[in-house]
């Protein structure tokens, strides 16, 4: 079982570039979650997802898009990168975070915006 | 945002020595989290905690889910080399179709041999 895979594992970007930052899971989670992490600051949320269709945002969206075609998969997209965003993504997911159930975590993507 | 006020911030402890650390909130929750992250990896899930004044073990691991629920407590005892890394706490209030995490900022954990 692969569990969360994030790809990819390393990204650099010059300022203005775009890219995806893909996630699937492989266990039909309905709940799925970025967050980025930055030295001090814990783990924030970017979007959510609680099913396929449906997303929403998270504390600090600005910056990013998320869509939920599928169970599977939850694709974070960088229109325009800043140096702000040079940071470590984590996706996450969970059966029914509702009720508590855990999330699991990927390996993270690890991006510098130049 | 919102986050939980997780102590100490970091710990640097002999092998062998008893760990504790905790995370405390302004707001009542349901749920407790306790995961680990080592370097270069996700944070990964060590113990889930659902009722106030809950215990619970995992191997050298032990979690506690406040009276209050408003706290929650992470013991290790004898502690190894590969307890290294990040612990966070997260909380959960489920209440009005809540779906967010609420997490702490960790507690890095160094071990000398």
């Amino acid at each position: 079982n692969a569990g969360v895979t994030q790809t990819p594992k390393f990204q650099v970007l010059k300022t203005g570039q775009s890219m995806t930052l893909q996630c699937a899971q492989d266990m039909n989670h309905e709940y799925m979650s970025w967050y980025r992490q930055d030295p001090g600051m814990g783990l924030r949320l970017i979007h959510y997802s609680v099913g396929a269709g449906i997303t929403d945002q998270g504390e600090v969206p600005n910056g990013y898009n998320v869509s939920r075609s599928t169970t599977e998969d939850f694709p974070l997209r960088l229109l325009s990168a800043a140096p702000s965003q040079t940071s470590v993504y984590f996706c996450a997911s969970s059966s029914n975070l509702g009720i508590g159930q855990p999330q699991h975590f990927g390996d993270g993507t690890r991006l510098s915006i130049l | 945002g919102q986050q939980l006020n997780q102590s100490p911030q970091s710990m640097f402890i002999q092998e062998g020595e008893d760990v504790s650390m905790n995370c405390t909130s302004s707001s009542i929750f349901n749920t407790w989290l306790w995961y680990k992250q080592d370097p270069g990896e996700g944070p990964v899930l060590l113990i889930a905690l659902y009722k106030a004044g809950e215990l619970t073990s995992n191997g050298r691991l032990t979690a506690q889910f406040g009276i209050t629920r408003k706290d929650s407590f992470l013991n290790i005892s004898a502690s190894i080399p590969s307890d290294v890394g990040i612990y966070f706490c997260a909380g959960l209030n489920n209440a009005g179709n809540n779906r967010k995490l609420i997490w702490g900022l960790g507690t890095s954990l160094a071990v000398n041999p």
